[in-house]
């Protein structure tokens, strides 16, 4: 099976801050890869799709790159309602998986 | 707009069974595939089962292999979950959520409890 790991666990920033989360896969996923993010007591929402397409009405400081094993999840300008947990997850061969997720704090 | 709601989950004893349904709406049911995904509390998500828009596929995480099956009714555009031979470890909020690669809609979740 394909492992997903995340980096940082967690991270502490401030309204305003370049925010860049990294997501590897254990083998070569092409750009099957996308990113969440989920609130306490919410379900996950999401964010980027094919590791760089933005989903609809996902706002455009949110962005995504990579493709092979290597990807990273960047908000450009962090804003209030982005500190939550983001989780990245893999398609490959009718298995699914998920990173273990990055905490973003208010510093 | 697109609607999932999880329904069946609670507390049940080690060994036992459980279903959930999932009842989707707000979009064609039949030409989407349809997952589970669970998060166990203060833990992260975990891929369960995925289903093809027609039922003639299914594929499983390892740690369900062979005690859980996911089945669905396009005409009644529902997604179901059986749970058997359920373990402590199965405690967890399932979500059922839509389509292929990305899971783009999820439901609000069904807390499962196993435990004795």
């Amino acid at each position: 099976d394909i492992q997903m790991t995340q980096s940082p666990s967690t991270l502490s920033a401030s309204v305003g801050d370049r925010v860049t989360i990294t997501c590897r896969a254990s083998q070569s996923i092409s750009s099957w890869l996308a990113w969440y993010q989920q609130k306490p007591g919410k379900a996950p929402k999401l964010l980027i799709y094919k590791a760089s397409s933005l989903e609809s009405a996902v706002p455009s400081r949110f962005s995504g790159s990579g493709s092979g094993t290597e990807f990273t999840l960047t908000i450009s300008s962090l804003q209030p309602d982005d500190f939550a947990t983001y989780y990245c997850q893999q398609y490959n061969s009718y298995s699914w998986t998920f990173g273990q997720g990055t905490k973003v704090e208010i510093k | 707009q697109v609607q999932l709601v999880e329904s069946g989950g609670g507390v049940v004893q080690p060994g036992r069974s459980l279903r959930l349904s999932c009842a989707a709406s707000g979009f064609t049911f039949s030409t989407y595939a349809m997952h589970w995904v669970r998060q166990a509390p203060g833990k992260g998500l975990e891929w369960v089962a995925v289903i093809s828009h027609d039922g003639s596929n299914k594929f499983y995480a390892d740690s369900v292999k062979g005690r859980f099956t996911i089945s669905r009714d396009n005409p009644k555009n529902t997604l179901d979950l059986q749970m058997n031979s359920l373990k402590p470890e199965d405690t967890a909020v399932y979500y059922c959520a839509r389509r292929d690669s990305c899971l783009d809609s999820w439901g609000q979740g069904t807390l499962v409890t196993v435990s004795s």
